[in-house]
């Protein structure tokens, strides 16, 4: 099935750090890719959405030079959170979709960050 | 807008038995999208089911069924015979094409003890 790979599974930074993460579709074209956030004991809640080769439409209340979203391949999207913050410890979970074949979307494993 | 309650937070229960978890959805869409996912306690989503509006036949696999009502908006998922490895955060979810924008209820969390 559709493999969705998400890099790296756990981070650990000062306050301060900019963290990138990666979400790699592994078989499949991407044409669009989600960030989603989820705090504890909390549901997803959809950040921002990416289609290949345009910028990514932002989520009422999430900034969007505080999350910078990249999608430049049909493969690869990056999550850069900018000079992270303790309230930015989350777990960033990322999904891709190819619209083209109305797929579902493929989820990767998520991203513990912590922020010290 | 588009809305997905999942009113048990938590439900515990004995290896063995049967568990239900309740969905119900609000759209004014027609043609919609309804799924389930589980989440382990290591976090990755697992994708467990989709079913579009047009399809009401009750799915099922293996130990795991799925009664889709579109007269009550609801879309329950029923484990049979649960196992301790069913324990997880169950997600139900909707969106209005197949591929797009998820709507996630709050999770409901299952315990299911030895």
């Amino acid at each position: 099935g559709a493999v969705v790979s998400q890099h790296p599974s756990r981070v650990i930074c000062k306050s301060g750090t900019s963290v990138k993460i990666e979400c790699r579709s592994l078989d499949f074209q991407a044409t669009t890719m989600f960030w989603y956030r989820q705090f504890p004991k909390q549901s997803l809640m959809l950040m921002a959405t990416s289609n290949e080769g345009s910028k990514a439409t932002y989520e009422q209340g999430v900034e969007k030079d505080k999350f910078l979203i990249n999608h430049a391949s049909l493969t690869l999207s990056t999550l850069t959170v900018t000079s992270a913050h303790p309230e930015d410890s989350s777990f960033y979970i990322c999904s891709a979709t190819d619209r083209s074949s109305n797929q579902p979307q493929h989820f990767g494993d998520g991203t513990r960050l912590s922020i010290l | 807008a588009q809305k997905v309650t999942q009113a048990q937070t938590e439900i515990s229960v004995v290896e063995k038995e049967d568990v239900t978890l309740d969905c119900v959805y609000e759209t004014r869409d027609t043609t919609y999208y309804l799924f389930w996912y589980k989440q382990p306690p290591s976090g990755e989503l697992v994708f467990l089911i989709r079913r579009n509006s047009f399809d009401e036949q009750n799915e099922i696999s293996g130990r795991y069924s799925w009664n889709f009502q579109k007269s009550t908006s609801s879309f329950n998922f029923t484990i049979t015979a649960s196992q301790v490895v069913d324990s997880a955060v169950y997600f139900c979810a909707l969106s209005e094409r197949g591929y797009s924008t998820l709507t996630f209820g709050k999770g409901t969390m299952l315990l299911v003890s030895p």
